[in-house]
């Protein structure tokens, strides 16, 4: 079965400019999860969507956003982009029941000149 | 706010147990997790425990939890130089609206 697959792998912009990353989960997870991780720090939680809805939210500024679409899957765009944005975008998917863990894509490096 | 700590780095000979410690500060934590990063890879799960257990056991990997301390360490069995990466702790309530909080990952060393 796939993982969890995220796109772009790699993308590089320059400050100013917006982006979207998108999120493919696990075929039957209703949960996915964004998190940032820059180099040499853990994950950072940024959103969580259940069943198209937000669950919760990290302390990000609002130049951050989200949406899960019918079938699952979702984006998060960031605008105005800064050079402290560059970082590896994690997406993560699970059923979304308590106690099921969540599964990680390899990311997105995004690189901001 | 909730915080989680690991120590940077561990250095073991190829053969021998690692031992990988964590502590973590939120009490309302109900499944504590240990993920294994590669380079330039994403985040792999290794295994997770329930708050409610002290130990968990599966092939070459043993978690053990004190709860009343706070600390969740990882012991790998006969250490493999495939098992050199970043070993993440997160803590979280299963799943709830807050996420997992990450510690800073331990860089595992395997010295032939």
């Amino acid at each position: 079965d796939a993982g969890v697959t995220q796109s772009p792998t790699h993308l590089i912009k320059t400050r100013g400019q917006q982006v979207t990353l998108r999120c493919s989960p696990i075929s039957g997870h209703k949960s996915v999860s964004w998190y940032q991780q820059v180099l040499g720090q853990g994950p950072q939680f940024i959103f969580q969507y259940y069943e198209k809805e937000e669950r919760g939210r990290g302390n990000f500024p609002d130049r951050f956003s989200a949406r899960q679409f019918p079938n699952y899957s979702s984006e998060l765009n960031v605008n105005a982009l800064l050079l402290g944005d560059s970082a590896l975008y994690l997406c993560a998917s699970s059923p979304g029941q308590v106690g099921q863990p969540q599964h990680f894509g390899d990311g997105t490096r995004l690189s901001i000149l | 706010g909730e915080d989680v700590e690991q120590s940077l780095f561990l250095s073991v000979r190829e053969g021998d147990s690692s031992v990988i410690n964590c502590t973590y500060t939120d009490s309302s934590s109900t499944y504590l997790y240990w993920y294994k990063q590669e380079p330039g890879a994403g985040l792999q799960l290794l295994t997770y425990i329930f708050s409610n257990m002290d130990m968990k056991q599966d092939q070459r990997l043993t978690v053990l939890l004190n709860k009343k301390d706070k600390h969740l360490s990882l012991r790998i069995a006969d250490t493999q130089t495939g098992d050199s990466a970043i070993y993440f702790c997160a803590d979280g309530s299963g799943g709830g609206a807050d996420g997992l909080t990450f510690g800073k990952g331990t860089h595992l060393i395997i010295q032939p």
